[in-house]
């Protein structure tokens, strides 16, 4: 159990709606990342937070959007879902992730599972 | 980020070191090698880090040669519950405060009783 929650496990949902993914990082923890795994790409990267800030922004969508809130639990809004959108959704949480002197090991959790019919 | 290479799949007899190789020749001085690994659709999990020298701990050991070109990852006994897909990732201090991680394909290690 690496300390990081993440609800719900699985999501089932039709093309064309929104769906709301919440990850609780480690108690301590003030980074977030998410990241997205489909069959096809692997694990992509999408977007970091840190301390509720926006500090990192890979492969996001724009119908995708994320925020952290003041308890630095965050959220992953999909929306106007797509079939390809079907994949495991993961948060990590690590310390601080602020880059300045060493690269943090990050801690997942156990992932969403979207189904988009 | 430097590029990693490493076999696609691999197979270890239960009980017996398995031994992952990576390759990352064009790794800079100040980026580190980090291990995770991911069983069937679980989260990755951490394994073990390391920039110059060789480091073990009660998971694995890592051993980086001495031009940091490549790096092995030993799991000294393999069980069963080893069976997952290992990822070598190169990842250096990012001074934007980015701190993501870049996976590639990974090696499927099937550990065989």
């Amino acid at each position: 159990d690496s300390g990081v929650t993440q609800t719900p496990k699985h999501l089932i949902t039709a093309t064309g709606q929104r769906v709301t993914l919440r990850c609780s990082p480690r108690s301590g923890d003030l980074s977030v990342y998410w990241y997205q795994q489909s069959l096809d790409q692997g694990l992509q990267f999408l977007i970091q937070y840190y301390n509720g800030e926006e500090r990192a922004k890979g492969n996001i969508l724009e119908r995708f959007s994320a925020q952290q809130f003041p308890d630095l639990h965050s959220e992953l809004n999909l929306s106007s879902l797509e079939l390809g959108d079907s994949a495991l959704y993961f948060c990590a949480s690590s310390v601080a992730g602020t880059g300045a002197s060493f690269f943090e090991t990050q801690y997942f959790g156990p992932g969403t599972r979207l189904l988009v019919l | 980020d430097a590029k990693t290479t490493q076999p696609t799949s691999m197979d270890c007899a239960e009980g017996r070191a398995a031994n992952l190789p990576c390759n990352h020749s064009t790794i800079s001085g100040n980026e580190y090698v980090y291990w995770y690994r991911q069983i069937h659709s679980q989260g990755p999990q951490y394994i073990i880090h390391g920039l110059k020298n060789n480091e073990t701990n009660e998971m694995a050991s890592l051993i980086i040669t001495e031009d940091r070109k490549s790096s092995t990852l030993i799991l000294p006994h393999a069980t069963l519950r080893d069976t997952a897909v290992y990822y070598c990732i190169v990842r250096g201090v990012d001074q934007t405060g980015a701190n993501n991680l870049f996976f590639g394909t990974g090696t499927r290690l099937t550990v065989i009783p």
